[in-house]
């Protein structure tokens, strides 16, 4: 069965300072990778998908920057963190038209 | 473009049931789903339909879906303490592997 794996789960970062969030994903191959982000008291704005290595497409102009350097890995950076980027940050994958399976979630707060 | 909207709170009593709804505006989209987030989680696949169909049950799930309206709903039967969560829909449009997501629905439900 498929499993998705988002890590850490709880991060407290200063401003200015870089990020680095990674998702993977297992037991299936070359899927659809996305990163959400959860605002406090807000919906899911898409940030990033990914349809194959290496291919990323950007849905929202940001200090963040996405990369997929394997089949199954998302990796989620930043240079210099800023206050405005505190949040619950989510990996999903699909395959086709399947439904969005998503991680536990990565808490970011920006200090 | 797409824009998916929910109300922001529902609440309810133990055993009764309760109703959350959707709007979306894209008229192409082919699936239409519903998740469920407990706190400090993420996403949980509920139920989801497809836009050539009415209505789906699945145990005390029932999905009512108004093409002609762009009107979405879900039908807890018998509400436990248990599905007091945030409820978002989101909706996919047809060539495209994203997904668009309503603001979410917290539903509260007091003994």
């Amino acid at each position: 069965s498929q499993t998705i794996h988002q890590w850490p789960a709880t991060l407290v970062q200063p401003v200015g300072s870089p990020l680095s969030l990674e998702c993977t994903v297992e037991g299936t191959s070359n899927p659809n990778l996305y990163w959400y982000r959860q605002a406090a008291g807000r919906g899911l704005q898409l940030l990033f998908y990914s349809v194959g290595i290496g291919q990323i497409s950007s849905e929202v102009p940001q200090n963040l920057s996405a990369s997929r350097p394997q089949d199954r890995q998302f990796i989620l950076s930043s240079k210099k963190l800023l206050l405005s980027d505190s949040g619950f940050y989510l990996c999903a994958w699909s395959v086709g038209n399947s439904p969005l399976h998503f991680g536990n979630g990565t808490r970011l707060t920006v200090t | 473009g797409e824009d998916v909207e929910q109300s922001l709170f529902l609440s309810v009593r133990e055993g009764d049931s309760s109703v959350i709804n959707c709007t979306y505006t894209d008229s192409s989209s082919t699936y239409l789903y519903w998740y469920k987030q407990e706190p400090g989680a993420g996403l949980q696949l509920l139920t989801y339909i497809f836009s050539n169909m009415d209505m789906k049950q699945d145990q005390r799930l029932t999905v009512l879906l108004n093409k002609k309206d762009k009107h979405l709903s879900l039908r807890i039967a018998d509400t436990q303490t248990g599905d007091s969560a945030i409820y978002f829909c989101a909706e996919r449009n047809t060539g495209f592997q994203k997904l668009v997501f309503g603001t979410g629905t917290r539903l509260l439900v007091s003994p």
